[in-house]
């Protein structure tokens, strides 16, 4: 089962906008990462947040997460057309098995 | 560092034949994994490696699935005998240790017809 879950499935948003993807997840957890995935490739890690942290930032990015209500966010900032990918949140359980469970992922498209 | 090397990219097969697909990790990582991507069911996790000792496989399919990583540069998995069903990308990802990022290799497309 997946542990985590992002919303919307599929965005589309212009050149120049923001682009945000909400993720949540199912149990507690020692961190929270998202990754991107072009079509036909691996999935490429951008940011890692620990389960202590709040908010975290790089370059163009901007991650949230709450513990409380068990939710993170993806803010993508000055959207460009090279932003165009499917991005996954994945979580790291705090107990038990220690291997990254993904979510369904967002389909962003950013038409240029 | 050339990263997580996987082999073949695509594989066409027919159902019943053995398939198997292999995987470098970038050198110095402890952790291994293999990762199933389809459509209907997203992205799962089939198998783990810690210091080549498999530690969690609760995600693979049944018993035509096997993995081994028989050293710390190579890992293979395998499907025998293959179905329809397999059908898939797998992917394989290294890591430092088990909580830190994910490398992955570009995947294997496997067809079984």
């Amino acid at each position: 089962s997946q542990q985590g879950e992002e919303d919307p499935q599929a965005l589309s948003i212009q050149e120049g906008e923001n682009a945000t993807m909400n993720c949540s997840y199912k149990t507690s957890i020692n961190n929270l990462q998202w990754y991107r995935q072009n079509s036909g490739r691996g999935l490429v890690h951008l940011i890692l947040i620990r389960s202590n942290e709040r908010e975290k930032h790089s370059g163009r990015l901007r991650v949230t997460l709450d513990t409380s209500k068990k939710s993170s966010s993806l803010l993508i900032t000055a959207s460009r057309a090279a932003d165009t990918a499917s991005y996954f949140c994945a979580t790291n359980m705090d107990t038990g098995r220690r291997a990254l469970t993904f979510g369904s992922g967002t389909r962003l498209q950013v038409q240029p | 560092d050339a990263g997580v090397i996987q082999s073949p990219r695509h594989e066409v097969t027919e159902m019943g034949q053995e398939v198997t697909l292999r995987c470098k990790p970038i050198s110095g990582h402890n952790s291994l994994f293999w990762y199933r991507q389809t459509m209907m069911r997203g992205l799962e996790l089939l198998i783990y490696f810690n210091n080549n000792v498999p530690i969690d496989d609760s995600g693979m399919p049944e018993d035509r699935f096997s993995a081994k990583m028989p050293n710390a540069s190579f890992s293979t998995l395998k499907i025998q005998p293959s179905e329809p069903r397999d059908s898939a990308v797998y992917f394989c990802a290294s890591s430092f240790t088990g909580y830190s990022p994910l490398h992955f290799g570009n995947g294997t497309r496997l067809t079984v017809t």
